[in-house]
């Protein structure tokens, strides 16, 4: 059964700090890997995807992959309040399927 | 900006019955998705969609699911017997071919509520 695993959290941080989110896979053969921001009772967006091991900046979100490890997460720098959500982080194998993580929930507190 | 259309927004059901959960694609785009999310639960894949044939599906995706491009806009899913545990909000989603084909884009959601 491939897994992604996420902590639940909820992870709180103050305005102005970073927030970092984690998560771990299972199938060794994933090849995308996706942060998806969720708001209560609203849809996934996507924030970030992330093909190679190593860093990618998008603004003030950093995706970060060691498939050696199984292992991508996600920084939130200056983080604001309204970053306050679910955070899935999503994961692709070769194939069409994507599998979400639970997500971790973040609280900004202001 | 482009994007993904679901309609109805909210569908409510007695069990045993059919619905049908309509979702407009992106139009430039050629890949087709249906997930649900029970609530509190994870994002589950249920069907990719691709050149009018299921490309891949989950184990939730039994007999009782069925996907269909009935034109060339509109992409359905229909359950054709509603029980209970049916009730999720049930998401579209559509992205493109070649390099950003891995890209999903996310409708609003159905909430289906079976009764």
């Amino acid at each position: 059964q491939k897994e992604v695993e996420q902590n639940s959290g909820p992870l709180s941080v103050p305005e102005g700090a970073i927030a970092s989110l984690n998560c771990t896979y299972s199938d060794r053969g994933s090849q995308s890997f996706f942060w998806y921001r969720q708001y209560s009772g609203k849809s996934p967006e996507l924030i970030m995807f992330i093909y190679s091991n190593g860093d990618k900046e998008d603004g003030r979100f950093t995706a970060q992959l060691n498939k050696a490890s199984q292992y991508v997460s996600l920084l939130i720098r200056d983080s604001q309040p309204s970053d306050s959500a679910t955070y899935l982080c999503a994961v692709k194998t070769g194939g069409f399927k994507t599998i979400f993580g639970a997500g971790t929930r973040l609280f900004v507190k202001a | 900006e482009p994007e993904v259309t679901q309609t109805p927004s909210h569908q409510v059901t007695q069990m045993g019955q059919e619905v049908i959960l309509r979702c407009v694609p992106i139009s430039n785009h050629l890949y087709f998705y249906w997930y649900r999310q029970i609530l509190g639960q994870k994002v589950e894949f249920l069907v990719s969609f691709y050149n009018n044939e299921i490309s891949e599906k989950s184990e939730i995706f039994d007999d009782q699911f069925s996907v269909e491009r009935p034109d060339g806009s509109n992409f359905t899913l229909k359950i054709r017997s509603t029980k209970l545990e049916d009730s999720a909000m049930y998401f579209c989603a559509s992205s493109e071919v070649g390099i950003s084909k891995n890209i999903q884009y996310f409708g609003a959601g159905t909430r289906l509520s079976v009764l």
